[in-house]
């Protein structure tokens, strides 16, 4: 059983579209990250939500955390090349096991 | 430091070798994990350490052996493995259980 469900599982777009990568769960979860993960190396932590309806920005990235805590959205605006990777979610109970999500592929064409 | 680091980048060994995998970090952080992942899917986790004490096993083989010397270093036994543990391999620590991970570049292992 997949605690955490992420949609779409691949993506491919031009550069300069905007995209939306869901992250759906039953659980409450007490935080939940968004890493990126390029081709051979390691995920990277993009960012860490703790507040329902929590809203947070990084150059061109939005995360949301939804109000009861169950799930979240990043949305990129004007993707570009560089933004290509695995993005994946993960939460985690206080004290507790850290789930990930099953990752979304994106690919952002020049 | 902020950095987890994992060596060796890449190896390749074959069924009946005997090779260990090493991760560290110096952030102070008192969870560890080591997790396996297969191209564009989610890392799998395989151990968690808390406080240099095994904290989970996720049903893994034992072929595979994790070992925690210290709170900054983590090691995974290989023996006798088969291909289809070819993958990448990631460390990860956090300050705790369920804290954001921090992940080093991983380790890809080839099995022939």
């Amino acid at each position: 059983t997949q605690l955490l469900e992420q949609s779409p599982q691949f993506l491919s777009i031009q550069e300069g579209e905007n995209l939306t990568v869901y992250c759906n769960s039953s659980s409450v979860f007490s935080s939940l990250q968004w890493y990126r993960q390029e081709p051979g190396e390691g995920p990277v932590l993009l960012v860490t939500v703790v507040t329902g309806g929590e809203v947070k920005k990084l150059k061109r990235l939005t995360f949301q955390f939804g109000d009861a805590r169950k799930d979240s959205s990043l949305h990129i605006t004007a993707a570009q090349p560089g933004d290509t990777g695995l993005y994946l979610c993960a939460g985690g109970y206080t004290g507790n096991q850290f789930y990930f999500g099953t990752g979304t592929s994106l690919t952002v064409i020049p | 430091d902020t950095e987890v680091t994992q060596t060796p980048k890449h190896l390749v060994m074959g069924m009946t070798n005997k090779k260990s995998l090493k991760c560290e970090q110096h952030m102070g952080h008192r969870a560890m994990y080591w997790y396996k992942q297969k191209a564009k899917k989610p890392p799998e986790l395989m151990f968690v350490y808390s406080y240099e004490k095994l904290s989970i096993n996720e049903s893994v083989p034992s072929r595979f052996s994790p070992e925690c010397p210290n709170s900054s270093l983590l090691n995974l036994h290989l023996h006798a493995l088969q291909p289809e543990d070819s993958a990448l391999y990631l460390c990860a620590s956090s300050q705790a259980l369920a804290d954001e991970q921090f992940f080093g570049p991983g380790t890809r292992l080839t099995v022939l």
